[in-house]
């Protein structure tokens, strides 16, 4: 299986921040990377697919990098709905396989 | 605008089937080429894929889970279902559906499944 590493596992910022999360893979998956924000007691949210493609309405502040083995989720400027916990999945090999989670939390 | 609502019994008790039922709405599960997934979320924890089917009602299934879990469709209802066999308290979770794997787009609130006797 494809391990995914998302850092940090947490994060405390403050609206306006810059914030960017890490998903590192354990082997090359090209650009088969995608992310999601779940907040508490709801499903995830897709956020970004093919590892920088911004689903539609998700707010440009949103934004994706990287290829291979190593990308990033970057919000330019948090706003209060952007707490919450962001995972990464890689869709390249079966089985699926998300990260462990990164929870942005108000500091 | 795709819906997706699991449901099915909270409560499950150890050694038995835990059945669940996702049902689909704003378009047609038997009209290719999607994909519809399960996945589930331990307590606390993070998210397990644990399969798909096909809108031709092939499947896959995750290695881990692959001995006790079936899936299939009932495009007469639009409707596609998990059975997960033999469960332990361990398969206690938030379990969700959602349509495609790459990604996956549109979910399902998730459905807390309790294993206890």
């Amino acid at each position: 299986d494809i391990q995914m590493t998302q850092s940090p596992s947490s994060l405390s910022a403050s609206v306006g921040d810059r914030v960017t999360i890490t998903c590192r893979a354990s082997q090359s998956i090209s650009n088969y990377l995608n992310w999601y924000q779940q907040k508490p007691g709801k499903a995830p949210k897709l956020l970004i697919s093919a590892a920088s493609s911004l689903r539609s309405g998700v707010p440009s502040r949103f934004s994706g990098g990287g290829a291979g083995t190593d990308f990033t989720l970057t919000i330019s400027s948090l706003q209060p709905e952007d707490f919450a916990t962001f995972y990464c999945q890689q869709s390249y090999n079966t089985p699926y396989t998300f990260g462990q989670g990164t929870k942005l939390d108000l500091k | 605008q795709v819906q997706l609502q699991e449901s099915g019994p909270g409560l499950v008790k150890p050694s038995q089937t835990l059945s669940l039922t996702c049902t689909v709405s704003g378009g047609s599960i038997s009209r290719g080429p999607y994909y519809w997934s399960w996945i589930r979320q331990h307590p606390g924890k993070g998210l397990e894929w644990i399969g798909y089917i096909y809108y031709s009602g092939s499947t896959y299934y995750n290695p881990s889970l692959k001995s006790r879990v079936i899936m299939s469709l009932d495009t007469s209802k639009n409707q596609f279902s998990l059975n997960l066999s033999s469960v332990t308290a361990a398969d206690t979770a938030v379990y969700y559906c959602a349509r495609g794997i790459n990604p996956f787009d549109y979910w399902g609130q998730g459905t807390l499944v309790t294993v206890s006797s």
